[in-house]
């Protein structure tokens, strides 16, 4: 069961523009949300996180909204650069997951210079 | 302070044999985990180790299992290995000293089954 949701598999933006990651979740226990970027050939590394207590969190060019009501965070990186090119998860957690955490399949954006 | 460590990087195996992943987590990191990425699929959860015991586990066959030494360093075992089994399998650690942590993440074993 996919319990989290990237539905748009790519997206495309112009250096210095707004990119904006969508992800949806099914579980309404889930209380721990974390977006990572992936390089290829390289593991996922942590970008940002947000705890369901909040509905924004925000770290230099990247910030996280949650609505918990739509079941539905996203990211947005301002302004956009091409270093930026990855593959972006979303995941999320439920309280003592023990690291159990549950994947978006990705979403590959590619900033245009 | 070195990343998490996954040997081999490639591997090539063919239906029925079996095989050994292998991680080193950050040092000072207790807990393991490991994680299956396929194309479309996103990361499924395998199972995660703390103090050479499993907490927890995925909704994955027998056929995988996993363990994890005394050092914290785990290795990751599939048995009968089938088609569907090709994948990057990753590593990941943390402190394990909140509930709520970050993963690092290794850079994958990508195995595939001929």
């Amino acid at each position: 069961d996919q319990q989290v949701k990237q539905n748009s598999p790519s997206l495309s933006v112009q250096e210095g523009r707004i990119s904006i990651l969508n992800c949806d979740y099914t579980n309404s226990m889930f209380d721990y949300f974390l977006w990572y970027k992936k390089y290829p050939a390289e593991g996922p590394t942590f970008l940002i996180s947000i705890s369901s207590i909040k509905d924004k969190n925000e770290d230099g060019r990247f910030t996280v909204f949650l609505n918990k009501s739509a079941k539905h965070l996203s990211l947005h990186i301002v302004p956009s650069q091409p270093g930026d090119s990855a593959v972006y998860f979303c995941a999320a957690s439920v309280p003592h997951a023990n690291n159990d955490m549950r994947f978006g399949a990705g979403t590959r954006l590619t900033v245009k210079p | 302070k070195a990343g998490v460590t996954q040997t081999p990087r490639y591997l090539i195996k063919t239906r029925g044999q079996q095989v050994t992943l292998s991680c080193s987590p950050i040092s000072g990191h207790r807990s393991v985990s490991w994680y299956q990425q396929t194309p479309g699929q996103g990361l499924q959860f395998l199972f995660e180790y703390f103090s050479e015991t499993q907490r927890n586990k995925g909704n994955f066959p027998g056929r995988f299992s996993g363990r994890q030494f005394s050092n914290s360093r785990s290795e990751m075992n599939v048995s009968t290995l089938e088609l569907g089994d090709s994948a990057l399998y990753l590593c990941a650690s943390s402190l394990a000293q909140a509930d709520n942590e970050k993963l690092f993440f290794g850079s994958g074993t990508q195995l595939s089954v001929l």
